[in-house]
């Protein structure tokens, strides 16, 4: 079954920083894979998503992936933090060889924008 | 604005009361969801609906019945809960299941509290 790794629970960064999310997949076909981004009290946004086509994913609010087979992850980044960007961010794989197209998340990561 | 309306926001019952939880999208998604998520974890799958039809359920208690009226309306009965059921409870949609082509789109969910 496919599973997702997010590495460091919680992630602080000085605003204008580079932003550096880590996702790691288990899966020897290559998954569907999406970041989600959650504010407080809202629910989950999609910020970008991977399905096979460029391994450059360019999504919303400035936030980019590269999904790397070699290394079975698909880290986010964003090369400047903005104090807009505190939030929980979960990686999230679906498998494209399971029917059910189930969506299995990560365990999140915070990310933390100081000034 | 999210696109999946969800009321109420919040909700407080007692263990012996019944209530519903009601979620709405105009986007003519065919696939829709409910996810219960706890603080500082990541959502957990309860029930999908595929073409107004139960198609997945996760082993979730009887407590909880999921009703599909219509294409647009997603219920979520509510009847003799136990405290642990306290939770964020979330709503999602898709085109369909195939995530590769229609990733989620999520309610800002019903904060339930259960006395």
């Amino acid at each position: 079954a496919q599973s997702v790794t997010q590495l460091g629970s919680h992630v602080s960064v000085s605003e204008g920083a580079l932003v550096l999310l880590r996702c790691n997949y288990s899966s020897s076909v290559p998954p569907y894979l999406f970041w989600y981004v959650q504010y407080p009290n809202q629910g989950l946004q999609l910020l970008l998503k991977y399905t096979s086509a460029a391994t450059l994913v360019k999504g919303i609010n400035g936030f980019e992936a590269e999904f790397k087979k070699s290394e079975t992850s698909f880290h986010l980044t964003k090369p400047s933090a903005h104090m807009s960007d505190a939030a929980e961010y979960f990686c999230a794989v679906s498998d494209p060889m399971d029917s059910s197209y189930k969506l299995i998340f990560g365990s999140g990561t915070r990310l933390l924008v100081r000034p | 604005d999210t696109e999946v309306t969800q009321t109420p926001k919040h909700l407080v019952m007692g263990m012996t009361n019944k209530k519903s939880l009601k979620c709405e999208q105009h986007m003519g998604h065919r696939a829709m969801y409910w996810y219960k998520q706890k603080a500082k974890k990541p959502p957990e799958l309860m029930f999908v609906y595929s073409y107004e039809k139960l198609s997945i359920n996760e082993s979730v208690p009887s407590r909880f019945s999921p009703e599909c009226p219509n294409s647009s309306l997603l219920n979520l009965h509510l009847h003799a809960l136990q405290p642990e059921d306290s939770a964020l409870y979330l709503c999602a949609s898709s085109q369909d299941t195939a995530f590769y082509n229609s990733p989620l789109h999520f309610g800002n969910g019903t904060r339930l509290t259960v006395t």
